[in-house]
């Protein structure tokens, strides 16, 4: 079984809609990484959450990291076609200062224009 | 500043074969890291190098997949000899810290 587990695998809106996209584990997240993947290119950094209950925002994209630091959501509101692309949660589930990230399948966001 | 360059972009080989990815990190990143996608799979570490020293090498799939860091610099990740299994999109990440993680492009290897 997956360790993180993201959903849904896969997001079409029309643009101006909101959506959300959900980061689960049953384990500790120590450190929480949204990404953002397009074609051809690399993961680029999207925000970063350690403590529980911590929300972050940049534009109009917004990630939050649950009490018990098990569930992370992004919420993109009034979306719009540069959203679009795959978005991936990473974590650090060992804690301790581990540096090895565990990643979920990511979520292929479509905006429809 | 520079990001993380990672090369070829692309790389198609026969099975058999050895190839040989790099990545340059950005100057300065002590940490560098390489991680793999394999085809409906996520992205899983491969191993983490502090300057020139392997610090974890836990994720390596086998004794095909060889990792070096000459003079704390750039990266090479060699697979001798490619199996089919191989094939994917391996990508580099450089940090200076524990929370400051850049990834490359990937470089997208197909073993035919």
């Amino acid at each position: 079984s997956q360790e993180l587990e993201q959903s849904p695998q896969s997001l079409i809106v029309q643009e101006g809609k909101n959506l959300t996209i959900n980061c689960t584990s049953s384990k500790t997240l120590y450190g929480l990484y949204w990404y953002k993947q397009k074609y051809g290119e690399g993961l680029i950094f999207l925000m970063m959450l350690q403590k529980g209950g911590e929300e972050k925002s940049h534009e109009k994209i917004t990630a939050k990291l649950d009490e018990k630091k098990q569930q992370s959501s992004l919420h993109i509101t009034a979306s719009q076609p540069s959203h679009a692309g795959i978005y991936l949660c990473g974590a650090d589930m060992r804690g301790a200062g581990s540096y090895q990230l565990t990643f979920g399948k990511g979520t292929k966001l479509s905006v429809i224009p | 500043e520079a990001g993380v360059t990672q090369f070829p972009s692309h790389s198609v080989i026969e099975k058999g074969q050895t190839v040989t990815l790099r990545c340059d990190p950005i100057s300065g990143h002590d940490n560098l890291y390489w991680y793999r996608r394999v085809m409906g799979k996520e992205i899983k570490f491969l191993l983490h190098f502090v300057k020139e020293s392997k610090q974890d090498e836990s994720g390596m799939p086998n004794n095909r997949f060889l990792a070096e860091r000459t003079g704390g610099t750039y990266s090479t990740l060699k697979v001798q000899p490619a199996e089919l299994e191989d094939s994917g999109v391996y990508f580099c990440a450089s940090s200076r810290n524990t929370y400051g993680y850049t990834f490359g492009s990937g470089t997208r290897l197909t073993v035919v």
